[in-house]
Order: structure tokens, then sequence, then C-alpha cells
């Protein structure tokens, strides 16, 4: 099977613009979630999507907003981009929900904002 | 409330020393934990998780209730085990994972 695929690989914005990422998951996979990673804070969660349906989201602001296609493909959101959302954004996807099962990631997408 | 932490960083460890990469949990319930590794320019991928008991690649975790903690223990170092680590606690109510901040181990010659 093909692995989480995520689009654009290398992203960079200026301040006050939008961004949208994408991610195709795993084939079957119906569960996408969302995080961004950073040197100082690690791995965190934005939210995640199960069946077009957002089931939980993590501490961000609304400027981050994500949605789920009908063949599960997901897309995420930045508006209004700030110097600190530089970063790089993981999408993960499992077959059934984020916990507990196995999550496979994807490669990520670099975003920088100057 | 829910909570993945991982002390250190950064682990400094000598080839064929043996490593240990802490994590501690707070969770209102029966934990399932895991670890995840992140090589150089490579995806995160999964580990291993607690409930399976196996070791993979000659790392082991053995989940410590008591404690609240999921130490992530190799006997002997290889430098191929250089890599960022995260131990991750998935939280089924919420259908949430928490990631610990990541520890990155680095193998010595």
């Amino acid at each position: 099977k093909a692995g989480v695929t995520q689009t654009p690989r290398y992203l960079i914005k200026t301040r006050g613009q939008q961004v949208t990422l994408s991610c195709s998951p795993i084939s079957g996979h119906r569960s996408v979630s969302w995080y961004q990673q950073t040197p100082g804070q690690g791995l965190q969660f934005l939210f995640e999507y199960f069946s077009e349906t957002q089931r939980n989201k993590g501490n961000f602001p609304g400027r981050f907003s994500g949605r789920q296609f009908s063949n599960s493909r997901s897309e995420m959101n930045v508006s209004t981009l700030e110097l600190g959302d530089s970063a790089l954004y993981l999408c993960a996807s499992s077959l059934q929900g984020a916990s507990p099962y196995e999550q496979y990631f994807g490669p990520g997408t670099r975003l920088t904002v100057t | 409330a829910q909570r993945v932490t991982q002390p250190e960083k950064l682990l400094s460890v000598f080839k064929g020393a043996p490593v240990e990469l802490k994590c501690n949990y707070s969770y209102s319930g029966s934990p399932e934990l895991f670890w995840y590794v992140q090589y150089s320019r490579q995806r995160l991928q999964l580990l291993l998780r607690h409930i399976s008991r196996e070791s993979i690649k000659g790392f082991t975790a053995d989940l410590n209730k008591g404690e609240t903690s999921f130490h992530l223990k190799k006997p002997f170092a290889q430098e191929e085990d250089s890599a960022m680590y995260y131990c991750a606690l998935p939280c089924p109510r919420d259908d949430k994972i928490i990631f610990g901040k990541g520890t990155r181990l680095h193998i010595l010659p």
C-alpha cells in the first residue's frame, strides 16, 4: 500500500497570508489526524477527522481549521499566518481512529512564515 | 489531566552502553502507551506499544502503573539508534493521542 502523502512538502508564506495543506491517507484508512511539530513543543495535536467529521480538536486558535472529504483526503487551513506558525505539519492516518490505534505518518509539510 | 512528560530533551550515550529514555504519564484510567521514533530524514513511525510486550530493535518498555512510567530501554546502544523518540498516550475517550515533547538520543562512537 502507498503511504500517507502530504503536499506541498515545503511552503514559504508571509505573515497575514493564509495556507492550505493537503493529506492523502493510506487507502482504506478513515481517520486523519493533524499535528504541529516544533523543536520547542514537540508534537502537538491539532485535530482529528473520521468519516468527514471532526471528532476532536487540540488547543489551537480558530485560525487553524480543517476538513475531510468523502475519499478520506484531508486539508488543513491556517489563516492570518503568524511567525509562530512556522513548523512541520504532520498528518497521520489510521484505520478506525486516532486512539488507541497505530497511526501512520506522512513526511510532513515544512511551513516557513516570514 | 492527561499528560506525558519526557524529562530529557537530549540524551547522549556511548555505543555499547545501556540506554533508558524516560517517560512519565498522567491518566485517569488504564493506559495503553506507545513509543514512536523518528530517524533522520524519515517519517515518524511506531516503535512499540506496551500491550504487545515485544522487543523491537532490541528496545523494550515496561508499563509501571505505580510509578506512572513507561521508560524505553535497550541494553547495548547502537549508532543506528540515534533518533528522536516520542512517548505517546492514546486517550480513547477523547479520540486523540498525547505526545511527549520528545527526547533526542545521540549515540556516541
